[in-house]
């Protein structure tokens, strides 16, 4: 399983942009790379997945690198309920599409 | 969200006593799977499955077994239930290649 490196805690003030960095050197050539941040007291939700381009949604954007070997998630205007523990994941889709979380990024957001 | 039920929500039990725990959904998603959550910590893989009958295990299987007899449940038993497996545990599906959708969790005491 390819292993993650993320930063254990962010800290950012409202209405700016949050750049969220995660390693995934041994990530395979057909991982994705899926995002999800869990809310205190909630259960983990889903917000964006890339697998070689860049990416936007309503809710972010995700840059992967040209090697594939990191991706940074951008929040362009941080709300306070964007507040959470942000999980980058290399979603393994060969046979049994594995779903394994790392420790992940707690974000706090200053008002 | 995505239609999955877990039941019960918040259950206690004896040291020793079998704990069923269901997780069931409505989406007709190929991919389930079980997690556990402890205080302060991320969220570690039990087991899935990628289809009725078919079932891996995750980081932490020691203790746990799981049956998927048809798409829309994935059962996962606690045979003896011991306090170290006190946790909230959270169920999710996907399809294929897509995200995944996490029910709201089943907090579970082992006394």
């Amino acid at each position: 399983d390819a292993k993650t490196t993320q930063p254990n805690s962010m800290e950012s003030n409202e209405e700016e942009p949050v750049h969220l960095p995660c390693n995934h050197s041994t990530i395979s050539g057909t991982d994705y790379i899926h995002w999800y941040r869990q809310l205190p007291s909630q259960g983990p939700e889903y917000v964006i997945h890339g697998l070689t381009s860049n990416v936007n949604n309503r809710m972010a954007s995700l840059a992967i690198a040209e090697d594939r070997k990191s991706s940074t998630l951008i929040l362009h205007r941080a709300t306070l309920r964007d507040a959470a523990v942000y999980y980058c994941i290399p979603y393994i889709i060969q046979g049994a599409q594995k779903l394994v979380f790392g420790q992940g990024t707690r974000l706090t957001i200053n008002p | 969200d995505a239609g999955i039920t877990q039941s019960p929500r918040h259950k206690v039990t004896e040291t020793g006593t079998p704990v069923t725990l269901r997780c069931h959904q409505t989406e007709n998603h190929r991919y389930m799977y079980w997690y556990r959550q402890d205080p302060g910590h991320g969220l570690r893989l039990i087991h899935y499955s990628y289809g009725v009958k078919d079932t891996d295990k995750g980081e932490v299987s020691d203790g746990y077994s799981v049956s998927r007899s048809k798409t829309e449940d994935f059962l996962l038993t606690l045979e003896s239930a011991t306090s170290s497996q006190t946790s909230v545990y959270f169920c999710a599906t996907a399809r294929e290649n897509t995200e995944a959708f996490f029910g709201q969790g089943t907090r579970l005491t082992v006394v």
